[in-house]
């Protein structure tokens, strides 16, 4: 069975250009979460979809984000347009069925440097 | 408030050591999940454990051991006789009921295994 899927895998962007970064969850998964490590600090959650609904996006940063995760398959997370503050690595994961408790299993991210 | 600890930034040791790494946790919730992921040098975050907040019971799986106890709201993990291939950030997580399960993460604690 696939894991969950990243593209691209690297980014390099400069200030005030607009950047999609794409995840394919496990086949199957309901729940699909984007997190995001900034230079040094936690991984922190920005969002949750639940199919094709936004479950919780109370972690994205501000407006210039934009998820979306048409037809409840894979998703995208559009950064329009990218800040300096932006750069770090988005994780995107993904969860069996409703059940909120269940594990969550991680892609391999992409790294965004907006220079 | 940080909700997950991991006062170990850095951890070097010599192959064959045995390295523990620290977790301290918060949360009002009697119901919560604590987790441990691994994120080797290739960048994916890798799921090792997920442990339930009712179930106060050691675990061993191969090299890895986990010790959770509730009275000091601890989620210690521990690597017998470490090996290269166990250099990597590890990153220990909570989810809890009342905020829907989604993951707050530790630091992350970067352990160098050399030969």
């Amino acid at each position: 069975e696939a894991g969950v899927t990243q593209f691209p895998s690297h980014s390099v962007i400069e200030k005030g250009q607009t950047v999609t970064l794409r995840c394919d969850p496990i086949s199957g998964h309901d729940n699909l979460y984007w997190y995001r490590r900034v230079m040094g600090k936690e991984i922190k959650f920005l969002l949750h979809f639940v199919k094709e609904s936004k479950q919780d996006e109370s972690g994205m940063p501000n407006n210039r984000f934009l998820a979306e995760r048409t037809g409840g398959t894979y998703s995208t997370l559009k950064v329009q347009p990218a800040e300096l503050e932006d750069s770090g690595v988005y994780f995107c994961a993904s969860s069996q069925r409703q059940a909120l408790q269940e594990t969550q299993y991680f892609g391999p991210g992409t790294r965004l440097l907006v220079l | 408030a940080q909700k997950v600890t991991q006062a170990q930034t850095e951890i070097s040791v010599v192959e064959k050591e045995d390295v523990t790494l620290d977790c301290v946790y918060e949360t009002r919730d009697t119901t919560y999940y604590l987790f441990w992921y691994k994120q080797p040098p290739s960048g994916e975050l890798v799921f090792l454990i997920r442990r339930n907040s009712f179930d106060e019971q050691n675990e061993i799986s191969g090299r890895y051991s986990w010790n959770f106890q509730k009275s000091t709201s601890s989620f210690n993990f521990t690597i017998t006789a470490s090996q290269v291939v166990d250099s990597a950030v590890y990153f220990c997580a909570l989810s809890e009921a009342r905020w829907d399960y989604k993951l707050s993460f530790g630091a992350g604690t970067t352990v160098t295994v050399r030969a």
